[in-house]
């Protein structure tokens, strides 16, 4: 069965450094893959999406995330983040057949951001 | 262009009532999904209507079921409530033409608690 491991429940950085948010996945084949973001009582806002091609995907909110097929990952990096990064961050995949598309969430990433 | 309604957004359930969770989809999308989010997890797949049938099921109970109308608004029901219910329940809208599409416009979701 698939399944999506983010390892690090939650993450706190300084506003101005780097991030790293780390997304490992069990599938069958190479999935289509996601990370989405959710702040408090929202929905989930797309931040990128890998589906073939170039591994290094660039994003929304200057976001970026690689694919590593070797290692099953797809991390989400930022070079600089800001205090209104804070939120929760999923990674996610899907089949690249059948006919619901329906995706499978890891547990999320709470992110805090400090002055 | 408007975005992914969902109604209502608080809601409070005995133990074995029932409930009705709407959703309209974004315009121009046909397909809608539901997911359940428990309190610190990600979103499970519940199902997925498309052309107002069923076209795919996660791992819930035949006591969860819904609705597709022919202006692709959805409808989640859930009977025999159980505490366990208790989630954030988002809809999902996308468009699918043959070609499968991954565009899913989420919805800020229903808060469901269950007493």
């Amino acid at each position: 069965a698939q399944s999506v491991t983010q390892p690090d429940i939650h993450i706190t950085v300084s506003e101005g450094a780097s991030l790293e948010l780390r997304c490992n996945y069990s599938y069958g084949a190479t999935p289509y893959l996601f990370w989405y973001v959710q702040s408090p009582g929202q929905g989930l806002q797309l931040l990128l999406k890998y589906f073939s091609g170039d591994t290094l995907v660039q994003g929304i909110k200057g976001f970026e995330a690689e694919f590593k097929r070797s290692q099953s990952s797809f991390n989400l990096r930022k070079p600089s983040v800001h205090w209104s990064d804070a939120a929760e961050y999923f990674c996610a995949v899907g089949p690249r057949a059948g006919s619901a598309r329906q995706l499978t969430f890891g547990s999320g990433t709470q992110l805090t951001v400090l002055p | 262009e408007t975005g992914v309604t969902q109604s209502p957004t608080h809601l409070i359930k005995t133990r074995g009532q029932q409930v009705t969770l709407r959703c309209s989809s974004q315009s121009g999308h046909n397909t809608v999904s539901w997911y359940q989010q428990a309190l610190g997890q990600g979103p499970q797949f519940i199902f997925q209507y498309y052309r107002e049938e069923e076209n795919g099921r996660g791992n819930f109970p035949p006591r969860f079921s819904g609705l597709q109308f022919p202006n692709y608004s959805s409808e989640l029901n859930v009977n025999a409530l159980e505490l366990d219910d208790s989630a954030l329940y988002l809809c999902a809208s996308s468009f699918r033409d043959g070609t499968e599409s991954y565009g899913y416009t989420f919805g800020s979701g229903t808060r469901l608690t269950v007493v």
